[in-house]
């Protein structure tokens, strides 16, 4: 594709409720990152993903997130059991291998 | 302290060069972002730098690393009401994948 999109771009949820945040990469990136960004802040690193293979999660904050890539392509971030403080854009990027980061457009979540 | 610091405002008049300023902590910093988000849109690359450059100019773009301060800065020549966003400063070092962004410089362009 052009570019890479996420999906949906904004989320409204209740919390307690899972939410699942879509990302859909520049086609032949092997390399695809996820991001939270607070408002007044920079994207803050959450995991990112090789082909399939998840390489680093160290950046999730606790066991509600998780990430998953199963086809080496498309990539989901679920949140489960939202709470407010999940509020933020959540960024996704891709690249070719390890290389220069390419950022979609956000997924805005807020967390009623 | 923070890894990566920047100026949280910068206002400008249309037609003057607007300089964003970035410093850095870690001295292994390989490569040098300048980031830009427009409203609704995503992060957009604007022009990376290694860290065995001291400038790289691009159209109206220039970067200025300066290693022994660790200190990046981008100058956006001619500005215009167009550039008004928010640029972001980021670093990575040669053995990490992930770049550490700063808190974001709100340019404000005004006529």
């Amino acid at each position: 594709g052009a570019g890479v999109s996420q999906s949906p771009r904004y989320k409204v949820t209740k919390r307690g409720q899972d939410v699942a945040l879509r990302c859909d990469p520049i086609s032949g990136h092997v390399s695809l990152y996820w991001y939270r960004q607070a408002l007044g802040q920079g994207p803050e690193f959450l995991t990112y993903f090789n082909y399939e293979a998840q390489q680093d999660k160290s950046g999730l904050p606790n066991d509600r997130f998780s990430a998953e890539r199963p086809e080496g392509s498309i990539s989901t971030l679920t949140i489960q059991r939202t709470e407010q403080r999940d509020s933020a854009m959540y960024r996704c990027a891709s690249s070719s291998y390890q290389e220069t980061q390419y950022f979609g457009p956000g997924t805005r979540l807020l967390v009623l | 302290g923070e890894d990566v610091e920047q100026s949280l405002f910068l206002s400008v008049r249309e037609g003057d060069s607007s300089v964003i300023n970035c410093t850095y902590t870690d001295s292994s910093s390989t490569y040098l972002y300048w980031y830009k988000q427009e409203p609704g849109a995503g992060l957009q690359l604007l022009t990376y730098i290694f860290s065995n450059m001291d400038m790289k100019q691009d159209q109206r773009l220039t970067v200025l690393l300066n290693k022994k301060d660790k200190h990046l800065s981008l100058r956006i020549a001619d500005t215009q009401t167009g550039d008004s966003a928010i640029y972001f400063c980021a670093e990575r070092t040669g053995g990490s994948y992930i770049p550490t962004f700063g808190r974001g410089t709100s340019l404000i362009v005004h006529p």
